[in-house]
């Protein structure tokens, strides 16, 4: 079993609808990161979490860290969301990734 | 500032033929990373440094080489390249193991 799952792997959604995608993992953890993977390749850090929620603009990171659980939420969706969304906690001073989560959101 | 910058672009390599992947950042992060990604594959951790002259294995470091004489630059090094090192390439900065990472732009290698 992965330390670090994500789900669901892909997700097509209509342009507007709110969006969730979810990260578990099974180690301890001191941070976890949210990052996007756009079609280009590039790689941009969005949130790095260590308790709590996080905003910025229409993305929402949250963390529960008895439960070993984050959300990205990303509200009223736009066809430029679409990406790919990676989970990664920082453990033992290593970082373990998540496979990532295909958003395609259609106009 | 630049950010993090990895040449080449893209690279194509017959199978025995050595190379260097370059990796330079701006941002006088003390730690530094490097990262094959395959398709259908998380990243995967080949090499990091947590400072000059400290370099440490990741989760595949087989066939790749590393050093870090300054804390600019993180050059990436294939011994001999074979066909499943075909892949890209990240390299990814950082000021602390705990704080937001700093992404290159890929390098593309095809191993032939």
């Amino acid at each position: 079993k992965n330390e670090v799952e994500q789900s669901p792997q892909n997700l097509t959604a209509q342009e507007g609808e709110f969006i969730t995608i979810n990260c578990s993992y099974s180690v301890g953890i001191s941070a976890l990161h949210w990052l996007q993977q756009h079609p280009g390749g590039g790689i941009v850090s969005l949130f790095m979490l260590s308790s709590g929620k996080k905003k910025h603009g229409r993305l929402i990171a949250t963390i529960n860290i008895q439960e070993k659980h984050s959300s990205l939420h990303i509200t009223a969706s736009h066809p430029r969301d679409s990406a790919v969304y990676i989970c990664a906690v920082y453990s033992n001073y290593q970082l373990i990734w998540g496979a990532g989560t295909k958003l395609i959101i259609k106009p | 500032n630049a950010g993090v910058t990895q040449t080449p672009k893209f690279q194509v390599l017959k199978t025995g033929q050595s190379m260097t992947l370059q990796c330079a950042q701006d941002m006088n992060h003390e730690y530094m990373s490097w990262y094959r990604q395959d398709p259908g594959m998380g990243l995967r951790l080949i090499h990091y440094s947590v400072g000059a002259g400290i370099t440490d294995q990741g989760e595949v470091p087989n066939g790749y080489n590393v050093s870090r004489s300054t804390t600019e630059d993180f050059p990436l090094r294939l011994l001999s390249a074979a066909p499943s090192q075909t892949s890209v390439y990240f390299c990814a900065s950082n000021p602390s193991g705990t704080s937001a990472l700093h992404f290159g732009n890929g390098t593309r290698l095809t191993v032939t």
